[in-house]
């Protein structure tokens, strides 16, 4: 069973700060993605990471896929309220069909 | 263009029930995919259907069931619900199946068994 853990669980911080949220696996992923996903809604795709090392920046947002790709960051610079949401890594092996989620991370952001 | 949508967006049903919910995804995308999010397990997968067949299936029991229609809308359907069937069911499309596909998600329907 491929397992994808999060830390945090949760995160409360007020606006401004700076976080990292881990995603971490002892399996190795041809992919990784990372969803947000706000109350009443479904998950909407934020990144996608191939590549073992690889970083992608988006806006305040920084992801990094590790060199093994067994395990994934997400780092916000300078958060605001509208970053609050469950944030749920997934991971996607060639072959499969199909992705396994971690069980998210809830990030409330406080003015 | 339209989203994926979902029917109903919330259910109460009692134990012992049967429930069918409904997904349609956006145009042109033949894959949908079902989850069910609980807190305790977070998002777990169901199944996948693509153009009318069922290509995965999660470690759910049968009484977790769907289908995929011509038009790729999707229903899946819980026999015999219990307490603990009690989630959110989130139906995602894609253009293809496969990892490499971007899935979009539909807003869910929460489901409430009594």
């Amino acid at each position: 069973t491929q397992l994808l853990e999060q830390s945090p669980q949760f995160l409360s911080i007020q606006e401004g700060e700076n976080l990292t949220v881990y995603c971490n696996s002892s399996s190795v992923f041809s992919s990784l993605q990372w969803y947000r996903q706000e109350p009443g809604e479904g998950p909407v795709l934020l990144v996608t990471v191939v590549t073992g090392g690889e970083v992608k920046k988006l806006k305040r947002l920084t992801f990094q896929f590790g060199d093994a790709r067994k395990d994934s960051s997400l780092h916000i610079t300078a958060a605001q309220p509208g970053d609050t949401g469950l944030y749920l890594c997934a991971g996607g092996q060639s072959g499969y069909s199909t992705l396994t989620f971690g069980k998210g991370t809830m990030l409330l952001v406080s003015p | 263009k339209a989203g994926v949508t979902q029917t109903p967006r919330y259910l109460i049903k009692t134990r012992g029930q049967q429930v069918t919910l409904s997904c349609s995804p956006i145009s042109g995308h033949r894959s949908v995919s079902w989850y069910q999010q609980t807190p305790g397990q977070g998002l777990q997968f169901l199944f996948e259907y693509f153009s009318e067949t069922q290509r995965n299936k999660g470690n759910f029991p049968g009484r977790f069931s769907g289908r995929q229609f011509s038009n790729s809308r999707s229903e899946m359907n819980v026999s015999t619900l219990e307490l603990g069937d009690s989630a959110l069911y989130l139906c995602a499309s894609s253009l293809g199946g496969g990892v490499g596909y971007e899935q979009f998600f539909g807003p869910g329907t929460r489901l409430t068994v009594l």
